[in-house]
């Protein structure tokens, strides 16, 4: 039982460049969740889903999409990445709506 | 809008000098408060969940305790493996997706 898992660990990018992170849960949860942590700052919810085929846009949703096309996974994409970008991402997931959320091990993503 | 706050935001403890980390929130109602604790580059780590006023949970040297307007976490006879980030979100009552709102995060340092 992995858990919630991130790839990749960490990654750079020039201005400009798109990428996608993939994360994958084996909990069999509905919820799942991509957060950004910038130092001082705290986790911030970028986009959300709520079950297969549904996302949403969470508190910071600018330059990032997000796609949940199977239950275990949900893919945050960056479509032309920006030096405010760089920062630290996690994804979590949680069983019920009232429950905690799980996180997976983070990337380090740099822009330059 | 919630709000939660967390100091100090740094602790230095030696090793079995006991302490309270402190966690305020502004919430319309709420569903529920959560601990995670937070090693460097790694994921956050489920700890607690409380629910109502006057209920206290225990994991071995913390315990985490809620009222109406905050939540501490006591540290007792602390180790320096308990070294780390912790870190409070709370959920709103009013959220229909299970959004958390976290806080910026003590980071605590024990020396043996």
């Amino acid at each position: 039982n992995a858990g919630v898992t991130q790839t990749p660990k960490f990654r750079v990018l020039k201005t400009g460049q798109s990428m996608t992170l993939l994360c994958a849960q084996d909990m069999n949860h509905e919820y799942m969740y991509w957060y950004r942590q910038d130092p001082g700052m705290g986790l911030r919810l970028i986009h959300y889903s709520v079950g297969e085929g549904t996302t949403a846009k969470g508190e910071v949703p600018d330059g990032y999409n997000v796609s949940r096309l199977k239950k275990q996974n949900f893919l945050l994409g960056l479509e032309s990445a920006a030096p405010s970008q760089t920062s630290v991402y996690f994804c979590a997931s949680s069983y019920s709506l009232a429950s905690e959320q799980y996180f997976g091990p983070g990337t380090r993503l740099t822009v330059t | 809008e919630d709000q939660v706050t967390q100091s100090p935001e740094a602790l230095r403890l030696q090793e079995g000098e006991s302490s309270s980390l402190n966690c305020s929130y502004t919430v319309s109602g709420l569903r529920g408060l959560f601990w995670y604790r937070q090693d460097p580059g790694k994921g956050p780590e489920f700890l607690f969940t409380l629910y109502s006023a006057g209920e206290e949970k225990e994991k071995e040297r913390l315990k985490a305790t809620l009222t109406k307007k905050e939540s501490f976490l006591h540290i007792t006879a602390p180790k320096p493996e308990d070294s780390a980030t912790y870190l409070c979100a709370v959920q709103a009552l009013t959220d229909s997706w299970g959004k958390f709102q976290f806080g910026a995060g003590t980071q605590v340092v024990v020396t043996p």
